[in-house]
């Protein structure tokens, strides 16, 4: 079955850029969606296409997809911006998944 | 605006069958599929399948083929979703979504409040 691969963890400093992988054999066809998901919290859409920003989004949250690898950044990481982060994404088949997830550490 | 609302918690003995309902407003609800996902205590997010309120034309992961049932009500704008020989592994957070494209599926745009199953003898 198909898989996104994303680091289990990541940690920044507040005002460091945090950058987050998603790496899938179908991304070099296929939109990545990021998701935040705070604890308790249903999930929260961050990105979609590769890179829009939903309304309501702050500009440090920024999406790129190339080769077979898509990357959620948050230019200068906050404190409130912890949280698990999902790519999700569509196979071949049109299967959808997510990958395993990121917990991003701001401290 | 897009509303979710699901049914409460369940608690189901193993072998069992639960359903839990997904009652959508402040949209044309034949006009965007609903998608399922779940979530383990601890774990990650998990795609479990998706249905176009439009026709009732479904499309489930392959791990919960023959398991779950994903049915649509377009009297009440409701989705049901029954995952039926429940485990203990079943025990999670239910959710429902709303797709963001239009009469076609892409991606979670909305999502419900979340529903917890849990499985317990």
């Amino acid at each position: 079955s198909y898989e996104l691969t994303q680091p289990p963890s990541l940690s920044v400093s507040p005002g460091q850029t945090a950058r987050i992988s998603c790496s899938g054999d179908a991304l070099p066809k296929k939109y990545a969606y990021w998701y935040q998901q705070k604890s308790g919290q249903a999930p929260v859409l961050v990105i979609y296409e590769d890179r829009k920003r939903p309304s309501g989004i702050p500009e440090r949250f920024s999406g790129s997809n190339s080769g077979a690898v898509a990357t959620l950044s948050i230019s200068g990481a906050q404190v409130e911006d912890e949280a698990d982060y999902y790519c999700f994404s569509t196979d071949f088949s049109a299967n959808q998944v997510f990958g395993g997830g990121t917990k991003l550490t701001v401290l | 605006q897009v509303q979710l609302v699901q049914s409460g918690t369940e608690v189901k003995k193993p072998g069992a069958s639960v359903k839990v309902s997904c009652k959508a407003s402040g949209y044309t609800f034949s006009s965007h599929y609903i998608h399922w996902v779940r979530q383990a205590p601890g774990q990650g997010l998990e795609w479990m399948g998706i249905i176009n309120p439009s026709g009732g034309i479904t499309n489930y992961a392959q791990k919960f083929q023959g398991r779950v049932t994903m049915t649509r009500d377009t009297s009440t704008s409701t989705v049901n979703m029954e995952l039926s020989n429940l485990r203990s592994e079943d025990t999670a957070v239910y959710y429902c979504g709303r797709d963001g494209l239009l009469g076609s599926s892409g991606y979670i745009h909305y999502w419900g409040q979340g529903t917890l199953v849990t499985v317990s003898s």
